[in-house]
């Protein structure tokens, strides 16, 4: 089993519309959690961090639920903009941060 | 935005050339990072370099070579590559090397092994 796990998609969505991803990790003693956004042929830039209580940064939602050992991000209102893939990311221990393969958005007219 | 920069951005070599990626960072931060990225897989920590000490090495094959002169510069040298070897490398900086910090990605060296 991977250790961060999320489907690869694509996920094909219409402009305006709300979609949501999960993102699922194996180890319990995992402490720190990051959304990544990569545009294709681009770097990595971070999203957002995740907290306990879940953080939101304007159209962005993401939330952390412990128990069941998974991450989530929601997007409302999508824009064109928005097409890219998601990185979802887990912080093991200092200077070990497991990423997930991505998921991939895309976002149509 | 020039935090991360890294070349050559695009490299073509054969499998007996030697070669070296270029990384530099302006954001004053003390760990560095190497990355592997192939197709439809999830980034491979390679090595992390805290205060210019090596301090992650994950199994990495001795045809890739790291050295960080200073907290702002890291090479990675290559020798004798595999065409399995043809992937994006990514070098990322971070403040302090801690889990919970953001890193800053460079743009990425797109080598391709013949």
């Amino acid at each position: 089993r991977k250790e961060v796990e999320q489907d690869p998609g694509p996920f094909n969505v219409p402009e305006g519309a709300t979609v949501a991803f999960n993102c699922t990790y194996s180890n319990s003693a995992s402490q720190s959690f990051f959304w990544y956004r990569q545009d294709c042929r681009k770097e990595p830039k971070l999203l957002m961090s995740v907290y306990s209580s879940g953080n939101e940064d304007g159209r962005f939602t993401a939330q952390l639920n412990r128990a069941s050992q998974y991450i989530s991000l929601l997007i409302r209102d999508s824009k064109l903009s928005d097409s890219a893939t998601y990185l979802c990311v887990v912080g093991r221990s200092n200077y070990q941060l497991i990423w997930g393969a991505g998921t991939k958005l895309i976002i149509k007219p | 935005e020039t935090g991360v920069t890294q070349t050559p951005r695009h490299l073509v070599m054969g499998m007996t050339n030697k070669k070296s990626l270029k990384c530099e960072q302006h954001l004053g931060h003390n760990a560095m990072y190497w990355y592997k990225q192939s197709a439809k897989k999830p980034l491979e920590l390679m090595f992390v370099y805290s205060l210019e000490e090596r301090v992650e090495n994950n199994s990495v094959p001795s045809r890739f070579s790291p050295e960080c002169p200073n907290s702002s510069h890291l090479f990675l040298h290559l020798h004798t590559l595999q065409p399995e070897d043809s992937a994006l490398y990514l070098c990322a900086s971070s403040p302090n090397g801690q889990g919970e910090e953001t890193q800053y990605f460079g743009p990425g060296t797109r080598l391709l092994v013949l």
